[in-house]
């Protein structure tokens, strides 16, 4: 069985300031780990995803994901937040099977 | 390009009343899948399209019916509405992988609100 938790529905920065948006997946099997944005009133887009290879995963708009198998993360990080980055932000595992699991997604203010 | 395309974008419905949510999507992906979101809730898979032809419930599937016309359109039907089922809907199709999931690709979302 495969699931994904979000810590913290909520989160707010400062315009500037590191975002630090967290995912713990469980697995039984190698997870495949993704991250997505959605901005108000729209669908879901794709920010980054991890495969295999390179634990630090780099996306659009700056951010970036490391896998950590040993903690069982999957963190997103961006160094400096801006104002356009105010949006609901899912982690998500998926399989080679067609099924993929959603946390239950991540807000995020940008506090200008 | 299109991408996904979800119709209608709004629709208010009595309870007990029938429609169906279309889908259409112009990547000639294979797999297609229909998610209901809700607050504090996230994403929650209803029914999946691995191949034109089959479909799979998802983790909840009651009071939806689903039908995949062909490679490009996957429907979800409510035949008898109810409070409960007010939500967004989003559909999805998904990139084929190599080895690995292909990453999924949504609609703009249908915001259904039952009376």
């Amino acid at each position: 069985a495969q699931s994904v938790t979000q810590l913290g529905s909520h989160v707010s920065v400062s315009e500037g300031a590191l975002v630090l948006l967290r995912c713990n997946y469980s697995s039984s099997v190698p997870p495949y780990l993704f991250w997505y944005v959605q901005y108000p009133n729209q669908g879901l887009q794709l920010l980054l995803k991890y495969t295999t290879g390179a634990t630090l995963v780099k996306g659009i708009n700056g951010f970036e994901a490391e896998f950590k198998k040993s903690e069982t993360s999957f963190h997103l990080t961006k160094p400096s937040a801006h104002m356009s980055d105010a949006a609901e932000y899912f982690c998500a595992v998926g399989n080679t099977g067609n099924q993929f699991y959603f946390g239950t997604g991540t807000s995020l203010t940008v506090i200008p | 390009n299109a991408g996904v395309t979800q119709t209608p974008k709004f629709q208010v419905l009595k309870t007990g009343q029938s429609m169906t949510l279309q889908c259409a999507q112009d990547m000639n992906h294979n797999s297609m899948y229909w998610y209901r979101q809700d607050p504090g809730m996230g994403l929650r898979l209803i029914y999946y399209s691995a191949s034109e032809g089959t479909t799979d419930k998802g983790e909840v599937p009651n009071g939806y019916n689903v039908s995949r016309l062909n490679k490009r359109e996957f429907s979800l039907r409510l035949e008898s509405a109810a409070p409960s089922q007010t939500s967004v809907y989003f559909c999805a199709s998904r990139r084929p992988g190599t080895g690995a999931p292909g990453e999924l690709f949504f609609g703009e979302g249908s915001r259904l609100t039952v009376l």
